[in-house]
């Protein structure tokens, strides 16, 4: 079956201007979680939406958003940005019903690699 | 918020060597897993080891779990140069799906 998809895999943006990435999950994933990894910070988490709810946060500002669509595909979007945004954002699919014993493994995409000038 | 921490920050051996790395966690834990990143790619799930047991295998990978210390450690035995690559943990503390990960090992397989 098909991987994550995460689109567009490089890209580059001034200050002030606004990103949106987009990650198409793996089919059957409802879970759809976003990352932004940085040399400094590590892995960090953004948010989780499930079933088109968003249904945990991480630590980010209000100029991260997300959204998920009834396809389970999800975007996020970056506004106002800074310099301190370059990364690598990573989004991860999993079924994270509870079901599968519980446990939540995690189906990574390849990433989008966000530059600021 | 970083819950794992991995030890060493990085390592480098010889190919052919053993290769170990450690995790050690803060609250009770349901289950851990371990995934590798290899240079600005996407994290990949190598193991999963419940709270309920103490080792696991896959492949060359062996995992044990200690949670009286809170700790976990991944062994790569015979390591290769396709091993190099970064290695996280990740546990899975409560009900709500979300993960906490430690800042990751960076491995570096020499020829």
């Amino acid at each position: 079956k098909a991987g994550v998809t995460q689109t567009p895999r490089y890209l580059i943006k001034t200050r002030g201007q606004q990103v949106t990435l987009s990650c198409s999950p793996i089919s059957g994933h409802r879970s759809v979680s976003w990352y932004q990894q940085t040399p400094g910070q590590g892995l960090q988490f953004l948010f989780e939406y499930f079933s088109e709810t968003q249904r945990n946060k991480g630590n980010f500002p209000g100029r991260f958003s997300g959204r998920q669509f009834s396809n389970s595909r999800s975007e996020m979007n970056v506004s106002t940005l800074e310099l301190g945004d370059s990364a690598l954002y990573l989004c991860a699919s999993s079924h994270a019903t509870g079901l599968i014993g519980g446990a939540n493994v995690l189906t990574f995409g390849a990433g989008s690699r966000l530059t600021v000038l | 918020s970083q819950q794992g921490e991995e030890d060493p920050q990085a390592l480098s051996i010889q190919e052919g060597e053993n290769a170990t790395m450690n995790c050690s966690y803060k609250t009770s834990i349901n289950n851990l897993q371990w995934y590798r990143q290899n240079s600005g790619r996407g994290l990949v799930h190598l193991i999963l080891i419940r709270s309920n047991e103490r080792e696991k295998h896959s492949g060359r990978l062996r995992v044990t779990l200690d949670t009286s210390k809170k700790s976990s450690s991944l062994l790569i035995t015979a390591s290769r140069a396709a091993d190099t690559a970064s290695y996280f943990c990740a546990t899975d503390a409560n009900s709500n799906y979300q993960l906490i990960w430690g800042a990751g090992t960076k491995l570096i397989i020499k020829p």
